[in-house]
């Protein structure tokens, strides 16, 4: 099956750094690929969707200037937290569309990061 | 507005059925998913309705309707490890997973 990877899997950063999270579609290609984060006891809530070779769309009320995506190929996309806040620990979890598929509708998740912020 | 609606916690005993309902108003349709999610995890896919009926799936079954914006979750003979919550979200007109809050579902012996 298609298999979805994150790194890192947890992190622990001082308030004012830059976190870097990569996604990665192991054995498919991604041409979306979208970011969710998800706060104790809380549903997904997309951050943005990331498309290969052109800007990401943001969901109302994320900063693209914080959250920086860029999906530079078919297999990886990365979210960078710039200038971190401790507001911003989360479970970070991304999910890929694989572009060959007919199918519209499966989203493979990664296994999500756990970003702490002190 | 785009809404889906689910139970916040449910408790069923171990053996027992379950049925986890979900109502949803979304601009368009374009299919219903399940997905469970275990503390700590990203969620894992489940089962997609995007016709009428009942999709099984060993001792989980799915169920649409598509005119009444309603869905349901049947899980079967319930096993301790079934204790997780499980997520509804239905994708919109653009292909866009609206998800549902979750429901916690505890599995009591």
């Amino acid at each position: 099956g298609a298999v979805v990877s994150q790194h890192p899997s947890w992190v622990i950063c001082k308030s004012g750094t830059s976190v870097k999270i990569e996604c990665r579609s192991l054995d498919f290609q991604a041409t979306t690929m979208f970011w969710y984060r998800q706060f104790p006891k809380q549903s997904l809530m997309l951050m943005a969707t990331s498309n290969e070779g052109s800007k990401a769309t943001y969901e109302q009320g994320v900063e693209k200037d914080k959250f920086l995506i860029n999906h530079a190929s078919l297999t990886l996309s990365t979210l960078t937290v710039t200038s971190a806040h401790p507001e911003d620990s989360s479970f970070y979890i991304c999910s890929a569309r694989d572009s060959t598929s007919g199918d519209h509708y499966e989203q493979y998740f990664g296994p999500g990061t756990r970003l702490t912020v002190t | 507005g785009q809404n889906i609606d689910q139970p916040t916690e449910m408790t069923a005993t171990e053996g027992a059925i379950v049925q986890i309902n979900c109502t949803y108003q979304t601009s368009g349709f374009n299919g219903l998913f399940w997905y469970q999610q275990h503390a700590g995890e990203a969620p894992t896919f489940l089962s997609y309705n995007v016709l009428d009926g009942l999709e099984e799936k060993g001792r989980f079954s799915s169920f649409l309707s598509r005119s009444k914006g309603y869905s349901y979750l049947l899980l079967k003979e319930l096993q301790m490890k079934d204790s997780a919550s499980y997520l509804c979200a239905v994708m919109d007109s653009n292909y866009q997973l609206i998800w549902g809050a979750g429901t916690k579902l505890i599995i009591k012996p």
